[in-house]
């Protein structure tokens, strides 16, 4: 079993969208958590960490469920601009990440 | 802003020639990491640096060899390539070990 595990999709939705993707993780120690964000053939950005209590960012909405290992990101009015893959990391010593989830939004 | 600056950007290897991927971040960062990028399998961490002065290996090591050679820079070289060693190589740095990555922009090798 991979230590983190993602939908490779593709998702593809019309703009406007709400769009969510999760992500599960097998480390139970793990301590933080977070979504990065990769365009084609570009380098990973972090789009936000992932709090215990549910964070969000504008449009954005990231959730963890330590219960059961899990991490969740919620896209809301998607935009033609967040076509991208999305990786999710958990981070122990060192950061681990999914195999990402493609995202296509479409006018 | 340069943050974390990887050279070169393309390669083209020969097997059997060595080569060696340079990093330097000018952030002040601890910590710094070596992943490569293969497609479907997402990035997988060959060598990392939790300080200045200390290596260890990730899950990947196989074929590679890093030096920190100071708190800035952080080399990854491949001593006898081979084709399986084509892909996407990225360095990474960070504050500690609560922190993101940022990210440099990447190597694209390929090994014929």
């Amino acid at each position: 079993r991979k230590e983190v595990e993602q939908d490779p999709g593709p998702f593809n939705v019309p703009e406007g969208a709400t769009v969510a993707f999760n992500c599960t993780y097998s480390n139970s120690a793990s301590q933080s958590f977070f979504w990065y964000r990769q365009d084609c053939r570009k380098e990973p950005k972090l789009l936000m960490s992932v709090y215990s209590s549910g964070n969000e960012d504008g449009r954005f909405t990231a959730q963890l469920n330590r219960a059961s290992q899990y991490i969740s990101l919620l896209i809301r009015d998607s935009k033609l601009s967040d076509s991208a893959t999305y990786l999710c990391v958990v981070n122990n010593n060192d950061m681990r990440f999914g195999a990402g989830t493609r995202l296509t939004v479409k006018p | 802003n340069a943050g974390v600056t990887q050279t070169p950007k393309f390669q083209v290897l020969k097997t059997g020639q060595s080569m060696t991927l340079q990093c330097a971040q000018d952030m002040n960062h601890n910590s710094m990491y070596w992943y490569r990028q293969d497609p479907g399998m997402g990035l997988r961490l060959i060598y990392y640096s939790a300080s200045e002065g200390t290596t260890d290996k990730g899950e990947v090591p196989n074929g590679y060899n890093v030096s920190r050679l100071n708190k800035r820079e952080f080399s990854l070289r491949l001593e006898s390539a081979a084709p399986s060693q084509t892909s996407v190589y990225f360095c990474a740095s960070r504050q500690g070990l609560n922190y993101g990555y940022t990210f440099g922009s990447g190597t694209r090798l390929t090994v014929v």
